[in-house]
């Protein structure tokens, strides 16, 4: 069955940064782009980046912009997030989530179970 | 950008009722609609996608209908497990969630 496990969630410093990974498994890894979603403690769901299956094609929320970078390695079936200059806004629980298959922007189809991200001095 | 307003915002509810949940674009879509359940201290969950296209598990109580700017989210007869909240999606932005509570 199609499986994503996030780790490396914590407690960081604001300012610091933080890398997040996002394994897969129970589905063909290279055939799929790959979404970041977060949502803050009692707040909705917000979009953050996406991968194109391949790595050819990335995309990010104007939020996080020129601070967040995505990556894959499809030899590892893993998408990372790597996230620089942290401040408490971004604060939240971090998924990762398949795109559709027909169209990437079409559905998030699978969920990993989320990893916090706590920003706090 | 697009905005995706949902309502309502809360909605209660009793076992076996029949439940409408709206989401409107601000502009027209290209008709690529999802649809999410999520309960507290837990993923989302996809229940519908391309507007009516129920995924793979969902019960058949839940329908999803709308084209263009207005789309609707239904359970055709709500059971205990489905108290949660849901949102709508278009590409990159969400609705606001509405909250399915018990009345």
């Amino acid at each position: 069955q199609v499986q994503l496990v996030e780790s490396g969630g914590g407690v960081v410093q604001p300012g610091r940064s933080l890398r997040l990974s996002c394994a897969a498994s129970g589905f063909t890894f290279s055939n799929y782009g790959i979404h970041w979603v977060r949502q803050a403690p009692g707040k909705g769901l917000e979009w953050v980046a996406v991968i194109w299956s391949d790595g050819t094609n990335k995309y990010y929320a104007k939020s996080v912009r020129g601070r967040f970078t995505i990556s894959r390695d499809n030899s590892r079936s893993t998408v990372y997030l790597e996230m620089n200059n942290l401040s408490a806004e971004d604060t939240a629980v971090f998924y990762c989530a398949t795109g559709h298959r027909d169209y990437i922007w079409g559905s998030f189809d699978y969920w990993g179970q989320g990893t916090l991200v706590t920003v706090s001095s | 950008d697009i905005q995706m307003t949902q309502s309502p915002s809360t909605l209660s509810a009793s076992v076996g009722d029949r439940v409408t949940i709206s989401c409107r674009a601000s502009q027209t879509t290209t008709g690529w609609l999802a649809w999410y359940q999520q309960k507290p201290g837990r993923a989302p969950k996809l229940l519908i996608y391309k507007a009516s296209t129920l995924q793979s598990g969902v019960p058949s109580r839940f329908s999803g209908s709308g084209s263009g700017t207005e789309f609707t989210l239904s359970i055709s007869s709500l059971q205990p497990d489905d108290f949660a909240t849901y949102y709508c999606q278009h590409e990159t932005t969400f609705g606001q969630g509405t909250r399915v509570e018990i009345k």
